[in-house]
């Protein structure tokens, strides 16, 4: 069965600073990653998606990820934080391309200090 | 282009009593899904309809849950009765033919009392 780690439930880091957030998956076939973004008492906001093409991905507001088979890791950067990326953020993955319903992992809280 | 509608926003009930939540997705998603977001965790799939079927309904507490989405179109999750572990935000979600990606409403928040 699919299932997603994310490593730490909150990170925080200074305004200007690099952003690192943790997604490990497991799966038995190639997956589709995806990371979304959610806003309090809003929906979930798709940020950037893997669909077996590049293995860099580039997303919305500045964000990209890379899939590492090797490591089965799928991280999410962004090299200068700003206080609007101060959110919740998920990791999902699916086994059937998308065609199933996604498997989230807990989420990260992002906070950005001043 | 219109998003992914709920309503209502946010229900208040009290334990034992029913309660209903609507979605109207994106037009022209034939796939629509429920999930269950409780307070610090991830979304968990409930329900997932492909057109008026159900796909997979293996996470629906099927005691007290049920959905349906008659015409393929808008969609209503029911919960009845309520207890206060479900107290949490019930989001819709549609995708489209084509791609993999969700696309997600604002969600419905119940507290259950």
């Amino acid at each position: 069965a699919q299932s997603v780690t994310q490593l730490g439930s909150h990170v925080s880091v200074s305004e200007g600073a690099l952003v690192l957030l943790r997604c490990n998956y497991s799966s038995s076939v190639p997956p589709y990653l995806f990371w979304y973004v959610q806003y309090p008492n809003q929906g979930l906001q798709l940020l950037l998606k893997y669909t077996s093409a590049a293995t860099l991905v580039k997303g919305i507001n500045g964000f990209e990820a890379e899939f590492k088979k090797s490591e089965t890791s799928f991280h999410l950067t962004k090299p200068s934080a700003h206080m609007s990326d101060a959110a919740e953020y998920f990791c999902a993955v699916s086994e059937a391309g998308g065609a199933d319903g996604l498997t989230f992992g807990k989420g990260t809280h992002l906070i950005i200090q001043p | 282009e219109a998003g992914v509608a709920q309503s209502p926003r946010y229900k208040i009930i009290e334990k034992r009593q029913s309660v209903a939540f609507w979605c109207n997705p994106i037009s022209g998603h034939a796939t629509l899904y429920w999930y269950q977001q409780i307070l610090g965790q991830g979304p968990k799939l409930l329900i997932q309809f492909q057109n008026n079927g159900v796909v997979d309904d293996s996470q629906l507490p099927k005691d007290r849950f049920s959905a349906e989405r008659l015409k393929g179109v808008d969609s209503t999750l029911k919960i009845q009765p309520a207890k206060l572990e479900d107290s949490a935000v019930y989001l819709c979600a549609s995708r489209p033919p084509t791609t993999g990606e969700l696309f997600f409403g604002e969600g419905s928040r119940l507290t259950v009392l």
